[in-house]
């Protein structure tokens, strides 16, 4: 079975500072990793996935295999990136059936 | 390009009742899945229909069931309602080809179970 584990439900930084949200996963083929964010009053929306390999709002997110982790990370905070922070993890080819975290509430403090 | 829309956006119903639920995906798509939120257990995928046929299914009871029309718009349908049937349900629409596609979400319907 597989599963999505985000040890946080919640975490503050002050503007300016790093930020790294963790998740880690189990799955025994070759999965597919997303982060969603939904941030206040709005729709669950990609924020990015591990094959785009792209940076998103300074976002940026490196697969490793490993430790099956997926952790995301911004090296300076903004007030606007507080949200709610999901990952998610998908069988290769499946983006449509998706297993999620619990999720992390992110605030970042002025 | 209009958004996924979901109605009604809210529902109360009682124990026992069925509930109807309706999904609009974005123009073009032709994938639109299904998903249960509540507090307790999170976010969990329940189904997902392409051009008409269900081609996924989550872990969930057969009172679970939904369709999609040729116009690629989703009902999703929960017979005998239990208390705990209470979530926040969500569905996405993507192209449902394509390593890279994407799932756009709706805002959800918030269903009430008394």
């Amino acid at each position: 079975a597989q599963r999505v584990t985000q040890p946080e439900k919640l975490l503050s930084v002050f503007k300016g500072a790093p930020v790294e949200l963790k998740c880690n996963y189990s799955y025994s083929g070759s999965p597919e990793l997303f982060w969603y964010v939904q941030y206040s009053r709005q729709r669950l929306q990609l924020l990015l996935r591990h094959i785009s390999r792209e940076s998103i709002k300074g976002f940026t997110a490196d697969l490793n295999k490993g430790e099956t982790s997926f952790h995301l990370k911004k090296p300076f905070a903004q007030e606007e990136d507080s949200a709610m922070y999901y990952c998610a993890l998908s069988r290769t080819g499946s983006a449509r059936q998706l297993t999620f975290g619990s999720g992390t509430q992110l605030t970042v403090l002025p | 390009k209009a958004g996924v829309t979901q109605t009604p956006r809210y529902l109360i119903k009682t124990r026992g009742q069925q509930v109807t639920l309706s999904c609009s995906p974005i123009s073009g798509h032709r994938s639109v899945s299904w998903y249960q939120q509540t507090p307790g257990q999170g976010l969990q995928f329940l189904f997902e229909y392409f051009s008409e046929t269900q081609r996924n299914k989550g872990n969930f009871p057969g009172r679970f069931s939904g369709r999609q029309f040729s116009n690629s718009r989703s009902e999703m349908n929960v017979s005998t309602l239990e208390l705990g049937d209470s979530a926040l349900y969500l569905c996405a629409s993507g192209s449902g080809t394509g390593l890279e596609d994407t799932q756009y979400f709706g805002p959800g319907t918030r269903l009430t179970v008394l």
